[in-house]
C-alpha cells in the first residue's frame, strides 16, 4: 500500500496570505488528523476528520480550518498567515477506529515571512 | 483536557548507555502506543501495548505497560547513534461523549554522543 502523501512538501508565504495543504491517506483509511509541530512544542493537534465530518478539534484559532472529501483526502487551510504559523504540518491517517495507530505523512514545511 | 505526561523532555547519553522514557496518565488507558521521529523526519509507529503488565521487546527496545494501565515506559539498552530522535507515547483519551482522540505526549528527545 502507498503511504500517506502530503503536498506540497515545502512552502514559503508572507504574512497575511492564506495557504492550503493537502493530504492523501492510506487507501481504505477513513480518518485523517492534522498536527502542527514546532521546535520544542511537540505535536499540537489541529483537528481530525472521519467520513467527511470533523470528529475532534484542537485549540487553534478559527484561521485554521479543514475539510475532508468523499475519497478521504483532506485539506487544511490557514488564512491570514502569521509569522508564528511557520511550522511542520503533519497529517496522519488511520482506519477510523479510536484505538488504531496513526500513519504519518512526510509533512509540509511552511515558512511565513 | 486529559493529557499524557511524558518525561524527561530531553536526554543526552554516551553511546552504549541505556535510556528510558516514561509516560503517565491520570486515567486508565485502553492502550498505549509509541512512535519515533528521526531528526528531519515524521513520527513512525513502533508498537502498541494493550494488556495490563504487558512487556514487548524489539531488539534493544523494551516497552512496558503498567499493571494499572496508567503508565508506560520505553527502555533502550546500549544506545547507538541510530537511536537518535524524539520518542512519543500516545493513547486514546476521551474527548467528549463517545469520542476519543489519540493524544500524544510531548516527546523525549534522545541524543547520543558517539
Amino acid at each position: 500500500k502507498a503511504g500517506v502523501t502530503q503536498t506540497p512538501r515545502y512552502l514559503i508565504k508572507t504574512r497575511g496570505q492564506q495557504v492550503t495543504l493537502s493530504c492523501s491517506p492510506i487507501s481504505g483509511h477513513r480518518s485523517v488528523s492534522w498536527y502542527q509541530q514546532t521546535p520544542g512544542q511537540g505535536l499540537q493537534f489541529l483537528f481530525e476528520y472521519f467520513s467527511e465530518t470533523q470528529r475532534n478539534k484542537g485549540n487553534f484559532p478559527g484561521r485554521f480550518s479543514g475539510r475532508q472529501f468523499s475519497n478521504s483526502r483532506s485539506e487544511m487551510n490557514v488564512s491570514t498567515l502569521e509569522l508564528g504559523d511557520s511550522a511542520l504540518y503533519l497529517c496522519a491517517s488511520s482506519s477510523g477506529q479510536h484505538q488504531e495507530t496513526q500513519y504519518f505523512g512526510p509533512g509540509t514545511r511552511l515558512l511565513v515571512l | 483536557g486529559q493529557q499524557v505526561m511524558q518525561i524527561p523532555q530531553y536526554q543526552h547519553v554516551q553511546e552504549g548507555e541505556d535510556f528510558t522514557t516514561y509516560c503517565n496518565s491520570s486515567t486508565t488507558l485502553s492502550n498505549i502506543q509509541w512512535y519515533k521521529q528521526r531528526p528531519g523526519g515524521h513520527p513512525v509507529f513502533l508498537i502498541q501495548l494493550v494488556k495490563s503488565g504487558e512487556v514487548k521487546k524489539q531488539k534493544r527496545l523494551t516497552f512496558q505497560f503498567g499493571e494499572a494501565k496508567k503508565n508506560s515506559s520505553l527502555h533502550i539498552t546500549a544506545t547507538q547513534t541510530t537511536d537518535v530522535g524524539t520518542y512519543f507515547c500516545a493513547a486514546p483519551l476521551n474527548s467528549g461523549g463517545s469520542n476519543y482522540k489519540l493524544t500524544f505526549g510531548k516527546g523525549t528527545l534522545l541524543t547520543v554522543n558517539p
